[in-house]
């Protein structure tokens, strides 16, 4: 069980927007910064969004990120059947000295 | 061009020990935080460990469920992470991939293809 709370799925229509939601605590989410990644299972996860807010190289405004205390969500307008992946949100837990991820999210795209 | 390249998975019986390693190229590898991440079969992507630059202090930090047997080194001189497992178990059984932290002057990171851990009898 991750300290890291995410919803295991979401869906949502072509073109649609979703959101992604990672819930946390003080000792993380609350304290330092999130990162968000898109994994393909058996490959190499994807940085999204790093330092909380600033997409990483290459990724487009389509991808965007907030936070607010201890929660952090992750939103995708635009949707596109290739963004059908699962996605995870990291932070560095202060308690636990070291890095978490949340338990994954599945997008899907109807 | 950045490679992370990860060696030394394979199959394993409960109790016994494995090294990984994973060739870096293409960037300042002595200068980078380098990180552990796993992903058991049907399961998420677990945070293993990190070790961070020699000018920082080469501070290591471990997830809780490998603490005290797993440990995590570098070879700066041969741009090389290690990550050497002890007293494995059925639960380590992953793919094992090595990534650096986030480059603030590229906005990237990189990651391995991963080496698949298999601990079974």
């Amino acid at each position: 069980q991750s300290v890291l709370t995410q919803p295991p799925s979401v869906s949502a229509a072509p073109g649609q927007r979703v959101t992604i939601s990672c819930s946390g605590s003080s000792s993380n989410i609350g304290s330092d910064f999130v990162s968000w990644y898109r994994h393909l299972p058996g490959t190499a996860p994807k940085l999204l969004i790093y330092d909380t807010y600033k997409r990483a190289s290459g990724i487009p405004d389509r991808f965007s990120a907030s936070k607010s205390g201890t929660s952090a969500t992750l939103g995708i307008t635009g949707l596109q059947t290739g963004d059908e992946a699962n996605y995870y949100c990291a932070v560095w837990d202060s308690r636990l000295s070291g890095r978490v991820f949340g338990g994954g999210t599945k997008l899907t795209v109807l | 061009e950045v490679q992370l390249v990860e060696s030394g998975g394979g199959l394993v019986k409960p109790g016994g020990s494995l090294r990984l390693s994973c060739a870096a190229s293409g960037f300042t590898f002595s200068k980078a935080y380098m990180n552990w991440v796993r992903q058991a079969p049907g399961k998420g992507l677990e945070w293993v460990g990190r070790v961070t630059s020699n000018s920082a202090g080469g501070t290591k930090a471990y997830a809780a469920s490998v603490r005290g047997r797993f440990s995590i080194s570098r070879d700066d001189s041969g741009s090389t992470l290690f990550l050497q497992m002890n007293s494995l178990k059925t639960e380590d059984t992953a793919i094992y991939f090595c990534a650096t932290e986030v480059d603030l002057t590229t906005a990237q990171d990189y990651w391995g293809q991963g080496t698949l851990v298999t601990v079974s009898s």
